[in-house]
């Protein structure tokens, strides 16, 4: 069984701050990387992917890879009250688990104005 | 518009009453996958599909059979529901298992009675 861990939360950030959200995982083999943004009710949509050491940036959100330490992260710059969600991290399975994603239970964020 | 469709979006149902619920992409993806999402444990992958007439266990299999007769439909089918069958259920597509992105459906909430 993969294993993707991420920090339990519920995380609450003023208006302006910087969210961080943390994922590990267990699998060596792992190559792609995503984090997912689902609000209340709905379904699960992607907010960036990352496949190679180091940060990917895209407009406020920058996801940060580390393979070596088997780390991914996920920083919201300037969060915004629309940025409170359940963010989800997934991790697809390397050599004979290819074809499966393990995603982690979810951190809720919440952004107070 | 690229989307995933599921059917029905809420379902109540009884013990032991088959049921099937329908998902089709038009986006001509190769990769489909089925997941649950229970309170406190996340996304669990049920089923998956890598490409027509190929399926795959996910982490709880049980209880449930997917067919991929056609690339863009993927139907889930409860032969005797349960109880422990009430969730959330999402359907997924996404171009290939190796690095793509998915692409979810709006979510089929079944509540077995």
């Amino acid at each position: 069984q993969k294993e993707v861990e991420q920090n339990s939360g519920p995380l609450s950030v003023p208006e302006g701050a910087i969210a961080s959200l943390n994922c590990t995982y267990s699998d060596r083999g792992s190559q792609s990387f995503f984090w997912y943004r689902q609000y209340s009710g709905k379904s699960p949509e992607l907010i960036m992917f990352i496949y190679s050491n180091g940060d990917k940036e895209d407009g406020r959100f920058t996801a940060q890879l580390n393979k070596a330490s088997q780390y991914v992260s996920l920083l919201i710059r300037d969060s915004q009250p629309s940025d409170s969600a359940t963010y989800l991290c997934a991790v697809n399975g390397g050599g004979s688990t290819l074809g499966r994603l393990y995603f982690g239970r979810g951190t809720q964020l919440t952004v107070w104005p | 518009e690229a989307q995933v469709t599921q059917n029905p979006r809420y379902l109540i149902t009884v013990t032991g009453k088959k049921l099937t619920v329908t998902c089709s992409q038009n986006m001509n993806h190769e990769y489909m996958s089925w997941y649950r999402q229970d309170p406190g444990l996340g996304l669990r992958q049920i089923y998956y599909s890598m490409n027509v007439e190929v399926t795959d266990k996910g982490d709880v299999p049980e209880g449930y059979k997917v067919s991929r007769k056609e690339k863009r439909n993927f139907p889930l089918i409860l032969e005797s529901p349960s109880p422990n069958q009430t969730s959330l259920y999402f359907c997924a597509s996404s171009r290939d298992s190796k690095d793509s992105p998915l692409h979810f459906g709006n979510g089929t909430r079944l509540t077995v009675t």
